[in-house]
């Protein structure tokens, strides 16, 4: 069974990097997408974007300019980094794996996996 | 405020089927494909529908999705105790180009 752990810092201060990690536990990365989310007090949920085991992309319009999505294939992690944030930026953080109703055809993502979430703050 | 639309609430009662619904646009559920997950507070969420109306292997057949045009459900029958949690539909949105979200329903098992 696969399984998606979020972990990192609670709390991150205003301008500063939000930087957070998934690892997979009963699967590989490889050969799969991965996927951040997020999801704002009060708020709905929010995609982030994706990552291909072979390090393509594809983000949030809206998020573009200061996010990364990366993945560390010997450590079985994808992270997450968020420049600059701003108290807007407070959110419970999901990881979750992407997968495609139609192979390669963006439009048809859906997650079949995801990590229970993990609370950032940002506050001074 | 959610590109696509639930109502926050429904209920029923056990063994019942209860239906929600999901609207969007031309650019989203009008033209991709709609996916339901179940969300437990303090667990992870579940895919239960994806390409409209597919269970994943281990959904039990109580859940059923469907489509027409900008539009979806997601049909829950023989409710029981155990549903009472978020259900959200996604789907692609071609004009944003992101994946969007519906706000969320609250199902009540009463």
């Amino acid at each position: 069974q696969v399984q998606l752990q979020e972990s990192g810092p609670g709390l991150v201060k205003p301008s500063e990097t939000l930087s957070l990690t998934c690892t997979v536990s009963g699967g590989s990365i490889s050969t799969y997408y991965w996927s951040w989310i997020r999801q704002s007090p009060g708020k709905g949920l929010e995609w982030i974007g994706y990552i291909y085991y072979t390090g393509n992309t594809n983000y949030s319009p809206s998020l573009e300019s200061r996010v990364t999505i990366s993945l560390d294939k010997s450590k079985n992690q994808s992270s997450l980094k968020l420049f600059s944030v701003t108290a807007a930026d407070t959110a419970v953080y999901y990881c979750a794996r992407a997968r495609f109703g139609v192979p390669s055809l963006r439009t048809s993502v859906y997650f079949d996996y995801w990590g229970q979430g993990t609370l950032v703050t940002v506050s001074s | 405020q959610s590109v696509l639309t639930q109502p926050p609430s429904a209920s029923g009662t056990p063994g019942q089927r209860v239906t929600i619904p999901c609207s969007g646009g031309d650019s989203n559920i009008g033209s991709n494909t709609v996916n339901w997950y179940q969300h437990l507070p303090g667990t992870a969420t579940k895919l239960l529908i994806y390409t409209n109306n597919q269970r994943p292997s281990g959904v039990p057949d109580r859940f059923s999705g469907s489509k027409s045009g900008t539009s979806a459900s997601l049909a829950i029958s023989g409710l029981q105790s155990e549903d009472e949690a978020a259900y959200y539909c996604a789907a692609w949105d071609s004009s944003l180009n992101v994946v969007v979200f519906g706000g969320g329903t609250k199902l009540t098992v009463l």
